[in-house]
């Protein structure tokens, strides 16, 4: 069965700084891997996806997410972290042979000024 | 143009009514899904369509009964609603079932509230 853990429920950081979500996963095969970002009271947007190929994948918004065949993760990152990127953020992963997108717990990332 | 529309966006009901949410796309995708997300953001799958074929349909409770019309709807009436359905219902679409390496467009939700 396939799965996705993000080990974070919170992440904080300034305006300006670095940010990293984490994200590890499980699946039978070559993953797909997907980094979602839902605003408050709003749907889930898509941000980036891993399919082959480079392992940095860059996305929108200036996020960037490196996969790692070999710890099984997929974190996303930012290099400069607005307060607007303040959100919940899902990690997703599916197998070549699934119909379902498994979702993890989803971090809350909080960007002060 | 609204890719993935979803009504209502707010339902707020008594415990033992039937209601219905409906979910529209415009993108020409084959596939349609619903979610549903708990108080806790947890998001999962209940139900999946391709071609207004079922193909997921996870532990979800006989009171729930989605419908596909052509491929461009997925509606979802459920029956005898209970307190434990509140949540957040996300509709979403993607091109086709066998193509996972595709992102899934989600609606904007619909906040049901079981009273």
């Amino acid at each position: 069965a396939q799965s996705v853990a993000q080990p974070e429920d919170q992440v904080n950081v300034a305006e300006g700084n670095p940010l990293t979500v984490k994200c590890t996963y499980s699946v039978s095969g070559n993953p797909y891997l997907f980094w979602y970002v839902q605003y408050p009271n709003r749907g889930l947007q898509f941000l980036l996806k891993y399919i082959t190929g480079d392992n940095l994948v860059k996305g929108s918004y200036g996020f960037e997410a490196e996969f790692n065949k070999s710890q099984t993760s997929f974190h996303l990152k930012k290099p400069s972290a607005l307060v607007s990127d303040s959100a919940l953020y899902f990690c997703a992963v599916r197998g070549p042979n699934d119909y379902k997108l498994s979702f993890g717990a989803g971090t809350t990332v909080t960007v002060r000024a | 143009d609204t890719a993935v529309s979803q009504t209502p966006k707010y339902l707020v009901t008594q415990m033992g009514n039937d209601k219905s949410i409906k979910c529209e796309q415009n993108l020409g995708h084959d596939t349609m899904y619903w979610y549903k997300q708990d108080s806790k953001k947890f998001l999962k799958i209940m139900f999946s369509y391709n071609n207004k074929e079922l193909i997921i349909n996870e532990t979800v409770p006989n009171r729930f009964s989605p419908k596909s019309p052509d491929k461009a709807h997925l509606n979802l009436h459920i029956n005898s609603l209970e307190l434990g359905d509140s949540a957040v219902y996300f509709c979403a679409s993607s091109p086709h079932l066998a193509e996972s390496y595709n992102e899934q467009f989600f609606g904007p939700g619909t906040r049901l509230t079981v009273l």
